[in-house]
């Protein structure tokens, strides 16, 4: 079946410490998405790359980063940098450029102790 | 840059009532608009878009919505609710063309009440 996987669908990780979130997609779609979900405050761009090898910063991109060195794959490293990492975090995809929509992945709930 | 406001954040309403959910959005050039609905412990996934051609655009569900440009409006609405409706909602806009980037507003928490 084709789709976006995120994986782990939880994961903990101690403050200071780096961690990156998986998302593939067999979608065969150039536009990938990384969104940061909390609670009353909806979904918020962190990433997004229209093509591979390269990507733009959202509206929330300090203490993240982003590759995109395949088109199936764009992981997200939550650094010890981002000042409020724990949240939920959803990656997209879509066909680039037109009328698209995005596809969504299960999500990520990472907690950061 | 682009923006979306959904005004608003809570709805609770009785089976068999009319929903409106209002969204403006924010942006100079040729958009395109969609309501995503986030039913609880699913994935987000689309309810309907508008990219051209008529204003009212009809979705799954029994859902619509109405494009309206001088107001930058895009409400979503459905004549009568099911307890089946209780989910998130949210708007979004992308701008046409280019690098395209896909805006999402705070997003609609609706509860029907059987």
């Amino acid at each position: 079946d084709g789709g976006i996987t995120q994986s782990p669908k939880y994961l903990f990780r101690k403050e200071g410490q780096n961690v990156t979130l998986s998302c593939e997609q067999n979608l065969n779609h150039d536009a990938m998405y990384w969104y940061r979900q909390d609670p009353g405050q909806g979904l918020r761009l962190i990433y997004y790359s229209q093509i591979v090898n390269d990507f733009q910063k959202g509206d929330i991109a300090e203490g993240y980063s982003v590759s995109r060195e395949k088109k199936e794959s764009f992981p997200l490293t939550v650094t010890s940098a981002q000042k409020n990492p724990t949240a939920f975090y959803l990656c997209a995809s879509s066909i680039a450029g037109g009328v698209t929509e995005a596809f969504f992945g299960q999500g990520t709930r990472l907690t950061v102790v | 840059a682009q923006s979306v406001s959904q005004h608003n954040h809570h709805v609770i309403l009785s089976e068999a009532a009319s929903l409106e959910l209002g969204c403006n959005y924010s942006y100079g050039g040729t958009v395109n608009l969609f309501w995503y609905v986030q039913y609880p412990g699913q994935h987000l996934q689309l309810l309907l878009k508008y990219f051209s051609g008529d204003p009212l655009v009809k979705g799954i569900k029994g859902f619509e919505a109405e494009f309206i440009k001088s107001k930058f409006s895009f409400n979503l609405r459905k004549p009568s609710v099911q307890w089946s409706d209780t989910a998130e909602y949210f708007c979004a806009v992308s701008n046409s063309g280019g690098y395209q980037k896909v805006t999402f507003g705070i997003g609609t928490k609706l509860q029907v009440i059987p």
